[in-house]
């Protein structure tokens, strides 16, 4: 079974800073993928980033990226230059191996853009 | 714009009736997702189809049922309806049943009264 990890219910950051969202994971799986999805107050769920797991290089998605520590089982989100467009609860989510599609979530974060 | 679409948008309706939930995948896309967002359980998932055949089962209640036609629409029941059904059920849709990610569509907000 994967469990998905956020330990930060909320976090906020004023426009055109640099803000970190925590993940972290827990998987027997030796081949699974990483994802960020973003909940706008519109409620669409939207594919922020993605990382495989046997890629040793983190994922770079215009002004958002991931640090992907596999030994620590960590995968963080870093949204550079935050826009008001940003704020959003973002997920993060797990598959791999024998759960086949079956997206596995965390308990979301909550970020504020202060103007 | 996902390219997933689910009808209808909001449902309201009682304790004890039943609802249907409707979900076309992305052109081209085989495998169907349901997902269930709720605010004491979170996003769970509840089944998956692949090409018109149930691939993977999770938190589905037995009260829920789910099918996928043979155009690839997918449709999610729910019967004897409980206040605590009230949720957003999300549909996503992947291409294939494997490593590919979801795309999901806008959500049916379920409130039960």
């Amino acid at each position: 079974a994967q469990t998905v990890t956020q330990s930060q219910p909320e976090m906020s950051v004023q426009e055109a800073e640099t803000v970190t969202l925590s993940c972290t994971y827990d998987t027997s799986e030796s081949d699974y993928y990483l994802f960020w999805y973003k909940q706008p107050p519109s409620r669409q769920m939207i594919l922020v980033i993605r990382q495989e797991a046997y890629k040793q290089q983190n994922a770079t998605e215009n002004r958002f990226s991931v640090n992907f520590q596999k030994a620590a089982k960590s995968f963080s989100l870093k949204i550079s230059d935050s826009q008001l467009g940003d704020a959003a609860m973002y997920f993060c989510a797990s598959f791999g191996g024998t759960s086949y599609g079956k997206l596995t979530f965390g308990q979301g974060t909550i970020l504020t853009v202060h103007p | 714009d996902s390219g997933v679409t689910q009808t209808p948008k909001h449902l309201i309706t009682a304790t004890g009736q039943r609802v249907t939930l409707r979900c076309s995948p992305r052109s081209g896309d085989l495998s169907v997702y349901w997902y269930q967002q709720s605010l004491d359980q979170g996003l769970q998932f509840l089944i998956q189809y692949y090409n018109g055949e149930e691939r993977a089962k999770g938190n589905i209640l037995e009260r829920f049922s789910a099918q996928q036609f043979p155009d690839l629409h997918s449709e999610l029941n729910l019967s004897s309806l409980e206040l605590g059904d009230s949720a957003l059920y999300f549909c996503a849709s992947s291409s294939t049943g494997g490593y590919q990610p979801q795309h999901f569509g806008d959500g049916t907000r379920l409130s039960i009264l």
